[in-house]
């Protein structure tokens, strides 16, 4: 069965510093991945996703996020934050069918 | 393009009462369409996935008789919650597929039962 595991329920960084969020995931069959960002009462926007090729995958916003099998890790990334990226993050894992399963997410937030 | 909305946004009802929940893709047809159950500061759990024209597909310990769910049309798909309770309460969210393993999330509609 899939899983996600999102590692800090909680990332504090400080505006144009790196952001890091973690995720590691299970799938039984090569996974698609995918990170999500959610603001406030509102749903989910897809910030990028992973499903074959190359394995560094760029997003929307400056994210970015890269698919290492070997540590089964689908880590995101953002060289410099912003006030504006203060919000939920979900880490995503799908086997190719429909069915999503998220991770429990990481509330990020920047320090002025 | 690949919108989804959702409505109400925001529903207030009082226990005992039903309330419907619509979900419709504006821009593309979606033959699969997928309502999630958000708790505070929690992760979106599967609640039901819906194909058009035959009876949804209900996740383990969702009761199918409370979360109705209807997909009439390849841009509609409707739940409604029968006999709400407060513990009913929740922020639900929809998704509709467009190409496999793509899910495009509505903007969510929060109930509150009272």
């Amino acid at each position: 069965a899939q899983s996600v595991t999102q590692l800090g329920s909680h990332v504090s960084v400080s505006e144009g510093a790196l952001v890091l969020l973690r995720c590691n995931y299970s799938s039984s069959v090569p996974p698609y991945l995918f990170w999500y960002v959610q603001y406030p009462n509102q749903g989910l926007q897809l910030l990028l996703k992973y499903t074959t090729g190359a394995t560094l995958v760029k997003g929307i916003n400056g994210f970015e996020a890269e698919f290492k099998k070997s540590e089964t890790s689908f880590h995101l990334t953002k060289p410099s934050a912003h006030m504006s990226d203060a919000a939920e993050y979900f880490c995503a894992v799908s086997e190719g069918d429909d069915k999503i399963i998220f991770g429990k997410g990481t509330r990020l937030h920047i320090l002025p | 393009g690949a919108v989804v909305s959702q409505h109400p946004s925001r529903v207030i009802c009082k226990s005992g009462t039903s309330v419907k929940i619509e979900c419709r893709s504006l821009d593309f047809q979606a033959t699969t369409m997928f309502w999630y159950r958000q708790f505070p500061k929690q992760s979106l759990m599967l609640m039901a996935t819906s194909n058009e024209g035959s009876k949804a597909t209900y996740e383990q310990g969702v009761e199918k008789d409370k979360f109705l769910i209807n997909h009439a049309s390849l841009t509609l798909s409707t739940l409604t919650v029968t006999s709400a309770h407060p513990e009913d309460s929740s922020f639900y969210i929809c998704s509709a597929r467009e190409i496999p393993a793509e899910q495009y999330f509505g903007p969510g509609t929060r109930l509150t039962v009272t």
